[in-house]
């Protein structure tokens, strides 16, 4: 069975702070992966892939460790409006996603 | 990206009723799928739509229950049959326009509710 795994939080953080959310996924053959984020009662949007290399998008920085199976990101000087749930998604081939339960996160004044 | 409409926003249903969500998108897409999402709960995948041909259900999920049609690539809809409160979700359409490796993205969501 495929699963993803994150930490449900919530991660309750004041404005400017950094925050990290990470992922495990267990099919080793997945083959690409990113991270969506989700408002209240809205539709999940990309907020980026994820590569090998690793990847940053201004203060968002995601990692990825096939070997461990481990994606992670980071928010550097979070804003208010950076408050959602972030999804860790998993392709494992033919666009079949493997959605994890979301990390939420609340950032305050 | 694509531009993704979702139809209708939201609805309340009466039971053993059945309600047909469409969901429309401003270019040719490869792949659509449908999904539903549970209160507190994450995506999961009902089906994906296939152009010309039927659907391919996941592990749960039924045509009888989740009649879909595509018949074509900007569009395809989504039918929830004989409605019960187990139905109240959020259900969404996905599509994918280049490889399959390519992230998805996702219409507005309906979000029905059965009395």
């Amino acid at each position: 069975r495929k699963e993803v795994e994150q930490d449900p939080g919530p991660f309750n953080v004041p404005e400017g702070a950094t925050v990290a959310f990470n992922c495990t996924y267990s099919n080793s053959a997945s083959q690409s992966f990113f991270w969506y984020r989700q408002d209240c009662r809205k539709e999940p949007k990309l907020l980026m892939s994820v590569y090998s290399s690793g990847n940053e998008d201004g203060r968002f920085t995601a990692q990825l460790n096939r070997a461990s199976q481990y994606i992670s990101l980071l928010i550097r000087d979070s804003k208010l409006s950076d408050s959602a749930t972030y999804l860790c998604v998993v392709n494992e081939g033919y666009s079949t996603l493997t959605f994890g339960k979301g990390t939420m996160l609340l950032v305050s004044p | 990206s694509a531009v993704i409409s979702q139809k209708p926003s939201r609805d309340i249903c009466q039971r053993g009723t059945s309600l047909t969500i469409q969901c429309q998108v401003d270019s040719q897409v490869t792949m659509m799928f449908w999904y539903r999402q549970q209160p507190g709960q994450s995506l999961t995948l009902i089906a994906t739509a296939n152009q010309g041909s039927e659907a391919t259900y996941e592990s749960g999920f039924v045509i009888d229950k989740f009649p879909i049609s595509r018949p074509n690539l900007t569009f395809s809809t989504l039918t929830v049959s004989n409605l019960s409160p187990e139905d109240s979700s959020i259900y969404l359409c996905s599509v994918v326009a280049g490889a399959s490796n390519q992230p998805q993205h996702f219409g507005d969501g309906t979000r029905l509710s059965i009395l």
